[in-house]
């Protein structure tokens, strides 16, 4: 069964560049069906996409988000990245990544989810 | 980007009763729809995707429906472990956008 589990500092300085890690078990990030996504949500708020990357390395970011994000994969530790630099309290979530399955006519849903990381920007 | 609207943002309901929440579109989304359940300090769950198409180990009384710009979600008698927050969102394009919950209560 595929699990996804995100890692990374839980306190992030202002001004400061945020980084996480998604590490994938139970399955390859290497397949053609997937994209790996990262997904926000504030305390007590709804969700935000952020941005998506494919094994093979081409991104999709949120344009609200675009000028701070990277996501990068590595697919020999079967890992994906997210850096997001110039962190201010607007940050401050629960950080999801999560598999998105690319089905036929390009229908395409959020599915597993890790379990969250909650990074709070403050100094 | 395509706005979500989720109606009601939150609704108390008993066990057993028969419970619909709607999502509407900024722009048409064909059946390009999801609706997720999220529980308190968890991640969301994947219910169903394509509008209507009950994700896999979902139990049966929930259902989905809609197609353009409206789609509901209906769970036909509610039970203990359905009280929960529960997010529409459109995959038709990016960035990919979510409703802004509704929150399921018990009475």
């Amino acid at each position: 069964q595929l699990q996804l589990q995100e890692s990374g500092p839980g306190l992030v300085k202002p001004s400061e560049t945020l980084s996480l890690t998604c590490t994938v078990s139970g399955g390859s990030i290497s397949s053609s069906s997937y994209y790996w996504d990262w997904i926000r949500q504030p305390p007590g708020k709804g969700l935000e996409w952020i941005g998506s990357i494919y094994y093979r390395g081409s991104t999709y970011y949120n344009p609200s988000l675009k000028s701070r994000v990277t996501i990068s994969v590595d697919t020999s530790k079967n890992q994906f990245s997210l850096k997001q630099s110039s962190v201010t309290a607007a940050d401050t979530a629960v950080y999801y990544c999560a598999r998105r399955f690319i089905a036929a006519a390009g229908f395409n849903w959020f599915d597993p989810w890790g379990q969250g990381t909650l990074v709070t920007v403050s100094s | 980007d395509i706005q979500m609207t989720q109606s009601p943002s939150s609704l108390s309901a008993s066990v057993g009763d028969r419970v619909t929440i709607t999502c509407r579109t900024s722009q048409s989304i064909s059946n390009y729809l999801n609706w997720y359940q999220q529980k308190p300090g968890k991640a969301p769950k994947l219910l169903i995707f394509g509008a209507s198409s009950l994700q896999s180990g979902v139990p049966s009384r929930f259902s989905g429906s809609g197609s353009g710009t409206d789609f509901t979600l209906t769970i036909s008698s509610l039970q203990p472990e359905d009280f929960a927050t529960y997010y529409c969102q459109q995959s038709f394009s990016t960035p990919y956008t979510f409703g802004q919950g509704t929150k399921l209560e018990i009475k």
